[in-house]
């Protein structure tokens, strides 16, 4: 059973702070690691998908690091907005399990205005 | 980006009965469809993989003649539950893909509520 991990399980934050959650996975047979955000009552949305170590992705405010050889990734969001209120979800694609997506619990984060 | 439907969004439903819930790429052609669960605070748990054309790949522990899956088409498919029960009472998410690469995101569909009384 592949094991992926985010933390914290939540977080809040009040408007303009700026932010980090991670999330930890195997290290070994790694294809790619994806993050989503998922808002209530919507479809989760793909934020990012990484498969390079080393790895650093930017969408406007919310960027993306990665390292494969220790097994974590980290999600930074800069002047978090209530806008941003959401789970975010990563998940894992590889070892034994290829072709399919291994999710961790998520991280409920919640921005205050 | 590409869009994924799941009907319908909530269903209650009596015990005994079964519940059928379609999940549509509206506009690409879906090469993979998988089907989650989702229990209260926990991460979505993989049901089983469907291929159009062929039969759904079920996980370890899931029951494949109490979820029925058909793949009918590259841009449907549908998860039954069959027989019912309160235990069943659960929030269930498809996605889909349209490359099984890596490297490729999956799409979800917002998810479907069901409450078995």
């Amino acid at each position: 059973i592949l094991n992926v991990e985010q933390s914290p399980q939540s977080l809040h934050v009040q408007e303009g702070d700026s932010t980090n959650f991670t999330c930890s996975f195997p290290s070994s047979n790694f294809y790619a690691l994806h993050w989503y955000r998922w808002e209530t009552a919507k479809s989760p949305e793909a934020l990012f998908v990484m498969t390079l170590n080393g790895d650093e992705k930017k969408k406007g405010r919310i960027s993306a690091t990665l390292n494969t050889k220790e097994g974590y990734s980290y999600l930074y969001i800069k002047g978090s907005q209530p806008e941003d209120s959401a789970t975010y979800l990563c998940a894992f694609f590889g070892g034994t399990s290829y072709g399919k997506l291994t999710f961790g619990q998520g991280t409920i984060l919640t921005v205050h205005p | 980006g590409a869009v994924v439907s799941q009907h319908p969004s909530w269903v209650i439903c009596k015990s005994g009965t079964s519940v059928k819930i379609e999940c549509r790429s509206l506009d690409f052609q879906a090469t993979t469809m998988f089907w989650y669960r989702q229990f209260p605070k926990q991460s979505l748990m993989l049901m089983a993989t469907s291929n159009e054309g062929s039969k759904a790949t079920y996980e370890q522990g899931v029951e494949k003649d109490k979820f029925l899956i058909n793949h009918a088409s590259l841009t449907l498919s549908t998860l039954t539950v069959t027989s019912a029960h309160p235990e069943d009472s659960s929030f269930y998410i498809c996605s889909a893909r349209y490359d099984d690469r890596a490297s490729y995101e999956q799409y979800f569909g917002p998810g479907t509520r069901l409450t078995v009384t």
